[in-house]
């Protein structure tokens, strides 16, 4: 179990610039979520796949993000046209298909957007 | 739809000392509800998990949390904090009958641990 993984770490970029991440869930994790964090605030739930289907997004998910996981192994979030209320942790957590099994959480990105 | 209310946004503490932080939930089906505990610069770690069964759960580290379902509460507690609790613990709450077992998280409660 080598955790979820997240990359970049940091991002800082320029308004109505493009931005992708990438995260790596633990292998025999098949759900896979995005949250959104801002300072102050607990994490937001974004979206989630099972798998390559992406099942929900929340209505934060504005039609500037897009969330991919083909093969249903790693996943990507690109934000296009970036705007300054994007900057926050973008967060990655991934589980097993049990009701039970907790969410494990990558350690972020933190964008920036100036 | 579910909701987490923490009561307190910070809590300071003198090392040695208990500690409670308080969540409230609100939902009209059954929950399972978690804590979790983020340090700077990281993600979030589970701390414990009610899921079902005995209303006391424990943690590796010292922490418990009890299940009030007549209050709908579920609050953390320590009786004694060291140094290295300082951090943001987070309590969440999921739909135990969904399909998709997302969290619904609170705002979070900054714990500080002074000497």
């Amino acid at each position: 179990d080598t955790g979820v993984s997240q990359d970049p770490r940091h991002k800082i970029t320029k308004r109505g610039q493009n931005v992708t991440f990438r995260c790596d869930p633990i292998s025999e994790h098949n759900r896979l979520y995005w949250y959104r964090q801002t300072l102050g605030q607990g994490p937001e739930f974004l979206t989630y796949f099972q798998n390559e289907a992406q099942l929900e997004k929340s209505r934060l998910l504005s039609d500037r993000f897009s969330a991919e996981r083909p093969k249903g192994s790693f996943s990507t979030l690109e934000i296009q046209r970036t705007e300054q209320g994007d900057s926050a942790m973008y967060l990655c957590a991934s589980s097993l298909p049990v009701g039970s099994s907790p969410l494990h959480f990558g350690n972020g990105t933190r964008l920036t957007v100036t | 739809a579910q909701s987490v209310t923490q009561l307190d946004s910070q809590v300071p503490v003198f090392e040695e000392a208990p500690v409670e932080l308080r969540c409230n939930y609100s939902s009209s089906v059954s929950v399972y509800l978690f804590w979790y505990v983020q340090y700077p610069n990281q993600g979030l770690q589970l701390l414990l998990k009610y899921l079902s069964g005995s209303t006391l759960v424990e943690s590796i580290n010292g922490f418990e949390a009890e299940f009030n379902k007549s209050q709908t509460s579920f609050h953390l507690r320590k009786p004694s904090v060291h140094i290295s609790d300082t951090a943001e613990y987070f309590c969440a709450v999921s739909d135990s009958g969904s399909s998709n077992y997302k969290l619904t998280f609170g705002k979070g409660t900054l714990l500080t641990v002074n000497p």
